[in-house]
C-alpha cells in the first residue's frame, strides 16, 4: 500500500498567489516525522520544511508552511507569494522506522510539479 | 561549505555492462543514502550507510546492485549486469545526524543520470 500519496500531479499558480500542495500518509507507527523537498530541473533535493508527529505547532519556514492535520494524516505545504524560481517538482516525505529499529528511512511520494504563471 | 559531489553526471550504457557510481558526502556526515529515482517517481531508497556498516539494504536488488563506503567516507554504487529498467537518476545524500535520530536531514548531490540503451 501506498506510504505516501500526492494526488495533484501538476498545479498551475499566479506569480504571487498562495498555493497548497496536498500530501496524506499511512502510517501506524506514533513517531515519524514528515519532510518537503523541492526539486528544480537541475535535479537536485532542496530540504524546504519538517514537520515531527509530536509537534504542537505547524511547521514555517519563510514563505513555506506546513499545514499538519494529524487525524486525516495529511501534511499539506503551503507556499505563500508564488515566485517565479518555485516552479519545481515537490515531493513529501515520511520518515519511519526499519524493521529491527536498526535507523530510520524516508519514504517520498510521487512528486507534484508546480509552475508559476507570470 | 561543500555539498553532497557525485560522479559521473551522466551515463550512457548497453545493457548487460557494467557501470558504478561515486558519491563524496559533506564533510563529518555519519549517514549515507542512495536512492533510485525513475522519470515521474519520487526517490526509493537503495542502501544506507552509517559510517562505514550497512543499516538498511532492503530494496537493494542484490543479484546486480553492490554499494560499499570504504572508511566510512565515500561511497561507489555498481550495477553488474546493467538492465534497460535500472534506468534512472542515482541520487547519493548524507545526513549529520545518525540514522536512529527522530531528526534527520538529509542534504543530497545532484545525481548521476543513467540510460542503458
Amino acid at each position: 500500500a501506498q506510504k505516501i500519496t500526492q494526488t495533484q500531479p501538476g498545479m498551475f499558480v499566479q506569480e504571487k498567489e498562495a498555493v497548497t500542495l496536498d500530501c496524506t500518509y499511512d502510517t501506524s507507527d506514533p513517531s515519524y516525522g514528515l519532510f518537503w523537498y523541492k526539486q528544480p530541473s537541475s535535479g537536485e533535493m532542496i530540504f524546504l520544511i519538517y514537520q515531527g508527529s509530536y509537534d504542537q505547532q505547524n511547521a514555517t519556514e519563510g514563505r513555506y508552511s506546513l499545514n499538519f492535520q494529524k487525524a486525516r494524516k495529511s501534511a499539506n505545504l503551503v507556499i505563500s507569494a508564488s515566485q517565479l524560481g518555485d516552479s519545481a517538482m515537490y515531493f513529501c516525505a515520511m520518515r519511519e522506522p526499519i524493521e529491527d529499529n536498526a535507523g530510520n528511512m524516508l519514504t517520498f511520494g510521487g512528486g507534484t510539479r508546480l509552475m508559476v504563471k507570470p | 561549505e561543500a555539498g553532497v559531489a557525485q560522479s559521473p553526471r551522466y551515463k550512457i550504457i548497453e545493457k548487460r555492462q557494467s557501470v558504478a557510481f561515486w558519491c563524496n558526502p559533506i564533510s563529518g556526515h555519519a549517514t549515507l543514502y542512495w536512492y533510485q529515482q525513475i522519470l515521474g517517481q519520487g526517490p526509493k531508497l537503495l542502501i544506507q550507510f552509517q559510517n562505514n556498516g550497512v543499516v538498511d539494504d532492503s530494496q537493494l536488488p542484490k543479484d546486480r546492485f553492490s554499494a560499499e563506503r570504504l572508511k566510512g567516507v565515500d561511497s561507489t554504487l555498481k550495477i553488474q549486469p546493467a538492465k534497460l529498467e535500472d534506468s534512472a537518476v542515482y541520487l547519493c545524500a548524507s545526513s549529520f545526524m545518525p540514522s536512529g535520530s527522530s531528526y534527520n536531514e538529509q542534504f543530497f548531490g545532484p545525481g548521476t543520470r543513467l540510460t542503458v540503451l
